[in-house]
């Protein structure tokens, strides 16, 4: 079990550009989650995946932001034309079918919109 | 909607000493969860302790604590013998009936040598 994996760890963009990040969960967890978290702020709910199907979506998520899922394994979320405002840690979690309440982070992807 | 508060932006407390976190949430709903979550300077989050809303009997894990009331909605989280490795933001958050987790603003914790 290595644990939920993002890439990048870094990401500086210029306004205007589209970014993508990923999120490897633990083998067989069935729901990924999508949170951000701002400079001294607690994380705030973006999204989450039940296998491939995307089941919410916070009203954070503007139209430029949009998730996926293929074949329930990795996610991706991608940001178009980026805002300084989207700075932030992107976090993802992942749990398991028999445990949907024990929710294992990853390290994160710290966005920078300059 | 759900709503948590840590009304402590910072606490410190000297190393081997006992130090008390505190967090208030507000819910409808009668079957929940609860969790601390500690997160030390540039690295993942981390479970420290969970409660569910249904047990009367406050969750431990070695020296973390809750102290659980869940009539008045409130969810401390005590830590005895800190120890230099405790420091972190540590982060009170209620999960939802879609497990979706919804979260304090943060405690910072400050252990002094």
């Amino acid at each position: 079990d290595t644990g939920v994996s993002q890439n990048p760890r870094h990401k500086i963009t210029k306004r205007g550009q589209n970014v993508t990040f990923r999120c490897d969960p633990i083998s067989e967890h069935n729901r990924l989650y999508w949170y951000r978290q701002t400079l001294g702020q607690g994380p705030e709910f973006l999204t989450y995946f039940q296998n491939e199907a995307q089941l919410e979506k916070s009203r954070l998520l503007s139209d430029r932001f949009s998730a996926e899922r293929p074949k329930g394994s990795f996610s991706t979320l991608e940001i178009q034309r980026t805002e300084q405002g989207d700075s932030a840690m992107y976090l993802c979690a992942s749990s398991p079918r028999t445990a949907a309440y024990e929710q294992y982070f990853g390290p994160g992807t710290r966005l920078t919109v300059t | 909607a759900q709503t948590v508060t840590q009304s402590q932006p910072e606490m410190s407390v000297q190393e081997a000493e006992t130090v008390t976190l505190s967090c208030t949430y507000d819910t409808s709903e009668s079957d929940y969860y609860l969790f601390w979550y500690k997160q030390p300077p540039s690295r993942q989050m981390i479970l420290v302790i969970r409660q569910e809303a249904y047990k009367q009997q406050n969750a431990t894990e070695n020296r973390f604590s809750v102290n659980f009331q869940k009539a008045a909605k409130s969810f401390s989280l005590k830590i005895s013998d800190s120890q230099l490795g405790d420091a972190a933001m540590y982060f009170c958050a209620y999960m939802d009936s879609n497990y979706q987790l919804i979260w304090g603003a943060g405690t910072k914790l400050i252990i002094k040598p």
